[in-house]
């Protein structure tokens, strides 16, 4: 059964950067794209890009470009999500969703609280 | 950016009665291999999304056959064909052909 495993929650002064890690199993890891999705508190989905975990090539959406970066380890079949120069704005649940069709399975989320 | 429009925000139902949920998108959402990328997600209470439906109308292995989507080209529907408690959730219909863009959102609730 596929699962994505995420990191804990964080919190982060404005300015910082974070870093989320979202561990693949239970599936070929390489086989399909992996998304991020964020979600603010009370607010709607956002997709934020994905990335071709065979390749490491990625596509961010605008909003996004230049602050966001994916990565991945195919030898540990772990994903990650780093944001840059983060606003107050950017407190959200960040999500990671892999699999056939794309986004199949999610991950349970990772709080980000941007907070002085 | 391709724009995706879902109505009604909030949708209030009898348990028991059918629901229905549009999703309009602001371009065709035909993609060159001639597939349709229109995906539905329900969000329950503090879980995270769950994908009910894909490429229109197929249905995700384990979702209910009271769920069902239909349309084409830019307007689409997902419909509940009796609504039950468990049915509460908010609704994203998501488009995945240029590339990717999620709906508002649909709150569905028991009257």
């Amino acid at each position: 059964q596929a699962q994505m495993m995420q990191s804990g929650a964080e919190v982060k002064k404005p300015g910082a950067s974070v870093k989320v890690s979202c561990k693949a199993s239970g599936y070929t890891f390489t086989a399909y794209y992996l998304h991020w999705v964020r979600q603010a508190p009370g607010q709607g989905l956002e997709w934020m890009g994905w990335i071709n975990p065979n390749t490491g090539a990625s596509n961010y959406t605008q909003r996004f470009q230049g602050r966001v970066t994916f990565t991945r380890d195919t030898s540990i079949t772990t994903a990650y999500m780093e944001l840059s120069r983060l606003t107050f704005d950017d407190t959200a649940i960040f999500y990671c969703a892999s699999g056939p069709g794309h986004m199949n399975f999610w991950g349970r989320g990772t709080l980000v609280a941007v907070s002085s | 950016d391709v724009v995706m429009t879902q109505s009604p925000v909030s949708l209030p139902v009898t348990l028991g009665q059918p629901a229905s949920i549009s999703c309009k998108s602001s371009q065709s959402l035909v993609y060159i291999d001639g597939k349709t990328y229109l995906s539905w997600f329900q969000q329950s209470p503090g879980q995270p999304p769950r994908r009910l439906i894909y490429q229109v109308s197929k249905r995700d292995s384990g979702v209910p056959d009271r769920f069902s989507g239909s349309g084409s080209g830019t307007d689409f529907t997902l419909k509940i064909n009796r609504v039950e408690a468990e049915d509460v959730a908010i609704y994203y219909c998501m488009q995945g052909t240029h590339p990717f863009t999620f709906g508002g959102g649909t709150r569905v609730e028991i009257k």
